[in-house]
């Protein structure tokens, strides 16, 4: 156990539906970081955000967002769903940000576009 | 450019034979260099890191890998297969090329053989 939640831990949607998944990292971790894992794409970083600002970005789509909360926990929203979207999202957290830090990863939610 | 190559997507051996995964990275600055494991429908586990302390890095499961700079690699074995290690494993680099951010390998998918 990574310490890392993740809820749900599965989702099924329709086509153009939003979704909320959501994210509490472990205790004392300031960094938030969300992957996208399909078995066409591979594991994809999306975006990472530390202590409430966002941090990085990567191969987010203008669809999804997220944001940290004061309390540290982390949402991805996406909304507008297609089917391609139907993927593992992976929240992973690290005490700071930096080469030296490993990532801890939650469980992961399944989401299925239908 | 930071990049990782893992170099075989699938090895397979038999139970009791060593493993060797490999991994060639590129970085313009001395890296942190990272192997996680993710079994079936698992999320994602840290077995190892390098961060410029000793170059042979011990991690759990009995997995191992050493750093070469000349060669720019960062290899993972174990001397004695089991079958709880038929896994996917990742190779990850982070560097100052990457803003830190970690740069992830496709994978290999280790195949253990009763």
């Amino acid at each position: 156990d990574s310490g890392v939640t993740q809820t749900p831990k599965h989702l099924i949607t329709a086509t153009g539906q939003r979704v909320t998944l959501r994210c509490s990292p472990r205790s004392g971790d300031l960094s938030v970081y969300w992957y996208q894992q399909s078995l066409d794409q591979g594991l994809q970083f999306l975006i990472q955000y530390y202590n409430g600002e966002e941090r990085a970005k990567g191969n987010i789509l203008e669809r999804f967002s997220a944001q940290q909360f004061p309390d540290l926990h982390s949402e991805l929203n996406l909304s507008s769903l297609e089917l391609g979207d139907s993927a593992l999202y992976f929240c992973a957290s690290s005490v700071a940000f930096g080469g030296a830090y490993e990532q801890y990863f939650g469980p992961g939610t399944r989401l299925t576009v239908t | 450019a930071q990049s990782v190559t893992q170099l075989d997507s699938h090895v397979s051996v038999s139970e009791g034979t060593p493993v060797l995964l490999r991994c060639n990275y590129s970085s313009s600055y001395s890296p942190s260099l990272f192997w996680y494991v993710q079994h079936p429908n698992k999320g994602l586990q840290l077995l190892l890191k390098y961060t410029s302390a000793a170059t042979l890095v011990k991690g759990i499961n009995g997995f191992e890998a050493e750093f070469k700079k000349s060669e720019t690699s960062f290899h993972l074995t174990k001397p004695s297969a089991h079958m709880s290690d038929a896994a996917e494993y990742f190779c990850v680099v982070s560097s100052m090329d990457s803003n830190y951010q970690l740069i992830w390998g496709a994978g290999t998918k280790l195949i253990i053989k009763p």
